[in-house]
Protein backbone atom coordinates (compact mmCIF):
# COMPACT_ATOMS: atom_id res chain seq x y z
CA UNK A 1 0.00 0.00 0.00
CA UNK A 2 1.62 3.49 -0.67
CA UNK A 3 2.04 5.82 2.13
CA UNK A 4 -0.12 8.37 0.59
CA UNK A 5 -2.71 7.96 -2.06
CA UNK A 6 -4.88 10.01 -3.74
CA UNK A 7 -7.70 10.00 -6.49
CA UNK A 8 -5.57 11.08 -9.90
CA UNK A 9 -8.53 12.80 -11.31
CA UNK A 10 -9.15 14.80 -13.37
CA UNK A 11 -12.40 16.28 -11.63
CA UNK A 12 -14.38 18.22 -13.86
CA UNK A 13 -16.61 20.50 -12.20
CA UNK A 14 -18.92 23.28 -13.01
CA UNK A 15 -18.32 26.59 -11.56
CA UNK A 16 -20.11 27.18 -8.45
CA UNK A 17 -20.01 23.96 -7.58
CA UNK A 18 -19.03 22.16 -4.60
CA UNK A 19 -16.16 19.57 -4.24
CA UNK A 20 -14.24 16.98 -2.41
CA UNK A 21 -11.61 14.70 -2.28
CA UNK A 22 -9.84 12.55 0.13
CA UNK A 23 -6.47 11.25 0.61
CA UNK A 24 -5.54 8.49 2.77
CA UNK A 25 -2.36 7.55 4.59
CA UNK A 26 -0.98 4.38 5.75
CA UNK A 27 1.19 5.66 8.85
CA UNK A 28 -0.64 5.58 12.11
CA UNK A 29 2.09 7.66 13.73
CA UNK A 30 1.86 10.22 10.59
CA UNK A 31 1.83 13.98 12.92
CA UNK A 32 0.87 16.61 10.92
CA UNK A 33 -1.04 16.88 7.15
CA UNK A 34 -1.06 19.72 5.07
CA UNK A 35 -2.53 20.25 1.22
CA UNK A 36 -0.95 21.69 -1.27
CA UNK A 37 -1.70 23.35 -4.05
CA UNK A 38 0.25 23.42 -7.33
CA UNK A 39 -0.51 25.07 -10.49
CA UNK A 40 0.53 23.66 -13.81
CA UNK A 41 5.34 23.60 -14.01
CA UNK A 42 4.77 25.61 -11.56
CA UNK A 43 6.22 24.81 -7.58
CA UNK A 44 3.71 23.56 -4.98
CA UNK A 45 2.52 26.17 -2.59
CA UNK A 46 1.07 25.33 0.28
CA UNK A 47 -2.87 25.90 0.70
CA UNK A 48 -3.66 24.53 4.13
CA UNK A 49 -2.52 22.57 7.37
CA UNK A 50 -5.06 20.14 8.38
CA UNK A 51 -5.88 19.95 12.38
CA UNK A 52 -7.75 17.30 13.83
CA UNK A 53 -10.60 19.35 14.68
CA UNK A 54 -10.82 20.24 11.22
CA UNK A 55 -10.22 23.85 9.64
CA UNK A 56 -11.71 25.95 7.03
CA UNK A 57 -10.20 29.43 5.20
CA UNK A 58 -13.14 30.88 2.99
CA UNK A 59 -14.53 28.66 1.05
CA UNK A 60 -11.70 25.79 1.82
CA UNK A 61 -12.28 23.12 4.66
CA UNK A 62 -10.28 20.60 5.48
CA UNK A 63 -10.69 17.73 7.84
CA UNK A 64 -8.82 14.92 9.64
CA UNK A 65 -10.31 11.55 10.42
CA UNK A 66 -7.10 9.40 12.52
CA UNK A 67 -9.50 6.28 12.92
CA UNK A 68 -10.19 5.86 9.52
CA UNK A 69 -6.43 7.70 8.20
CA UNK A 70 -7.67 10.06 5.55
CA UNK A 71 -8.14 13.84 5.29
CA UNK A 72 -10.55 15.37 3.06
CA UNK A 73 -10.64 18.95 1.12
CA UNK A 74 -13.75 20.46 0.41
CA UNK A 75 -14.04 23.34 -1.90
CA UNK A 76 -17.80 25.33 -2.00
CA UNK A 77 -18.24 27.83 -4.85
CA UNK A 78 -15.83 26.64 -6.51
CA UNK A 79 -13.87 29.33 -9.03
CA UNK A 80 -12.35 29.03 -12.55
CA UNK A 81 -9.37 29.73 -10.53
CA UNK A 82 -9.64 26.73 -8.39
CA UNK A 83 -8.32 24.64 -11.20
CA UNK A 84 -4.72 23.29 -10.47
CA UNK A 85 -3.85 20.28 -8.83
CA UNK A 86 -4.10 19.70 -5.00
CA UNK A 87 -1.45 17.45 -2.88
CA UNK A 88 -2.00 15.87 0.01
CA UNK A 89 1.11 15.79 2.05
CA UNK A 90 1.91 13.84 5.27
CA UNK A 91 4.74 14.98 8.20
CA UNK A 92 5.60 11.34 9.75
CA UNK A 93 8.56 12.96 11.58
CA UNK A 94 9.20 15.26 14.87
CA UNK A 95 8.20 18.60 12.68
CA UNK A 96 10.16 20.87 10.95
CA UNK A 97 10.17 19.85 7.14
CA UNK A 98 11.52 16.12 7.48
CA UNK A 99 9.76 13.29 6.60
CA UNK A 100 6.96 14.66 3.86
CA UNK A 101 5.34 12.46 1.88
CA UNK A 102 3.41 13.82 -1.29
CA UNK A 103 0.61 12.19 -2.86
CA UNK A 104 0.44 12.10 -6.65
CA UNK A 105 -2.05 14.77 -6.29
CA UNK A 106 -5.92 15.46 -7.72
CA UNK A 107 -6.33 17.66 -10.85
CA UNK A 108 -9.22 19.37 -10.58
CA UNK A 109 -10.81 21.39 -13.97
CA UNK A 110 -13.40 23.77 -12.69
CA UNK A 111 -15.53 24.44 -16.27
CA UNK A 112 -17.65 27.57 -16.99
CA UNK B 1 2.95 3.62 -11.61
CA UNK B 2 4.31 6.56 -11.42
CA UNK B 3 7.21 6.04 -8.56
CA UNK B 4 9.80 8.28 -7.97
CA UNK B 5 13.11 7.49 -5.78
CA UNK B 6 15.91 9.70 -3.81
CA UNK B 7 18.89 8.16 -2.92
CA UNK B 8 20.22 8.90 -0.40
CA UNK B 9 17.15 9.82 2.65
CA UNK B 10 19.16 11.43 4.64
CA UNK B 11 22.98 12.20 4.62
CA UNK B 12 25.35 14.08 7.08
CA UNK B 13 28.38 15.35 6.17
CA UNK B 14 31.36 17.77 6.92
CA UNK B 15 32.02 21.24 6.04
CA UNK B 16 33.25 21.26 2.95
CA UNK B 17 32.56 18.28 1.43
CA UNK B 18 30.15 17.26 -2.27
CA UNK B 19 26.87 15.64 -1.83
CA UNK B 20 25.32 14.25 -4.70
CA UNK B 21 21.70 13.50 -4.73
CA UNK B 22 19.60 11.02 -7.23
CA UNK B 23 16.43 11.30 -8.04
CA UNK B 24 14.93 8.48 -10.45
CA UNK B 25 11.89 7.52 -12.06
CA UNK B 26 11.28 4.20 -11.86
CA UNK B 27 8.43 2.92 -14.16
CA UNK B 28 8.06 6.28 -16.37
CA UNK B 29 10.57 8.53 -18.58
CA UNK B 30 11.14 11.67 -16.62
CA UNK B 31 11.56 14.00 -19.63
CA UNK B 32 11.43 17.19 -17.09
CA UNK B 33 12.87 17.07 -13.25
CA UNK B 34 12.55 19.30 -10.86
CA UNK B 35 14.77 20.32 -7.64
CA UNK B 36 13.02 21.58 -4.72
CA UNK B 37 14.22 22.63 -1.13
CA UNK B 38 12.30 23.07 1.87
CA UNK B 39 13.14 25.03 4.88
CA UNK B 40 11.21 24.04 7.70
CA UNK B 41 7.61 25.54 7.99
CA UNK B 42 7.70 26.94 4.57
CA UNK B 43 6.65 25.83 1.40
CA UNK B 44 8.79 24.10 -1.11
CA UNK B 45 11.09 26.41 -3.16
CA UNK B 46 12.33 25.69 -6.49
CA UNK B 47 15.57 25.85 -6.91
CA UNK B 48 15.54 24.58 -10.87
CA UNK B 49 13.74 22.69 -13.48
CA UNK B 50 16.37 19.94 -15.87
CA UNK B 51 15.48 18.51 -19.30
CA UNK B 52 17.00 15.52 -20.14
CA UNK B 53 19.95 16.19 -22.33
CA UNK B 54 19.90 20.33 -21.75
CA UNK B 55 21.29 22.28 -18.89
CA UNK B 56 18.82 23.39 -16.23
CA UNK B 57 17.28 26.18 -15.37
CA UNK B 58 18.04 27.90 -12.36
CA UNK B 59 15.49 29.83 -10.53
CA UNK B 60 16.73 33.81 -9.54
CA UNK B 61 19.03 33.48 -6.28
CA UNK B 62 20.16 29.84 -6.68
CA UNK B 63 23.92 29.49 -7.49
CA UNK B 64 24.70 27.12 -10.10
CA UNK B 65 27.97 26.37 -9.22
CA UNK B 66 26.72 25.31 -6.11
CA UNK B 67 24.38 23.39 -6.68
CA UNK B 68 24.84 21.63 -9.89
CA UNK B 69 22.39 19.50 -11.50
CA UNK B 70 22.81 16.38 -14.16
CA UNK B 71 19.58 15.23 -16.18
CA UNK B 72 21.79 12.88 -18.17
CA UNK B 73 19.05 10.42 -18.68
CA UNK B 74 15.63 10.21 -18.61
CA UNK B 75 15.47 8.29 -15.51
CA UNK B 76 17.91 10.18 -13.15
CA UNK B 77 18.50 13.40 -12.47
CA UNK B 78 21.52 14.53 -10.05
CA UNK B 79 21.86 17.32 -7.47
CA UNK B 80 25.26 18.08 -6.28
CA UNK B 81 26.03 20.60 -3.62
CA UNK B 82 29.63 21.15 -3.88
CA UNK B 83 31.42 22.46 -0.43
CA UNK B 84 28.20 22.06 1.78
CA UNK B 85 28.15 24.12 4.66
CA UNK B 86 25.67 24.43 7.31
CA UNK B 87 23.43 26.76 5.97
CA UNK B 88 23.01 24.35 3.32
CA UNK B 89 21.48 21.95 5.73
CA UNK B 90 17.58 21.21 4.16
CA UNK B 91 14.98 18.86 3.08
CA UNK B 92 15.82 18.62 -0.50
CA UNK B 93 12.53 16.96 -2.71
CA UNK B 94 13.02 16.14 -6.63
CA UNK B 95 9.62 15.57 -9.00
CA UNK B 96 9.45 14.09 -12.32
CA UNK B 97 7.21 15.07 -15.06
CA UNK B 98 6.72 12.75 -18.10
CA UNK B 99 5.62 15.55 -20.17
CA UNK B 100 3.17 15.84 -22.86
CA UNK B 101 -0.17 14.60 -20.15
CA UNK B 102 -2.98 15.93 -20.30
CA UNK B 103 -2.29 17.21 -16.49
CA UNK B 104 1.35 17.75 -16.92
CA UNK B 105 1.57 16.01 -13.19
CA UNK B 106 4.73 16.48 -11.38
CA UNK B 107 5.46 12.81 -9.09
CA UNK B 108 7.38 13.48 -6.21
CA UNK B 109 10.19 11.91 -4.50
CA UNK B 110 10.83 11.01 -1.07
CA UNK B 111 13.01 13.64 -0.07
CA UNK B 112 16.60 13.70 1.08
CA UNK B 113 17.76 15.07 4.46
CA UNK B 114 21.08 16.73 4.54
CA UNK B 115 22.11 17.67 7.64
CA UNK B 116 26.13 19.46 7.32
CA UNK B 117 28.13 19.94 10.57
Amino acid sequence: RKEVEQDPGPFNVPEGATVAFNCTYSNSASQSFFWYRQDCRKEPKLLMSVYSSGNEDGRFTAQLNRASQYISLLIRDSKLSDSATYLCVVLNSGGGADGLTFGKGTHLIIQP
Amino acid sequence: GAVVSQHPSRVICKSGTSVKIECRSLDFQATTMFWYRQFPKKSLMLMATSNEGSKATYEQGVEKDKFLINHASLTLSTLTVTSAHPEDSSFYICSASSDGGLTDTQYFGPGTRLTVL
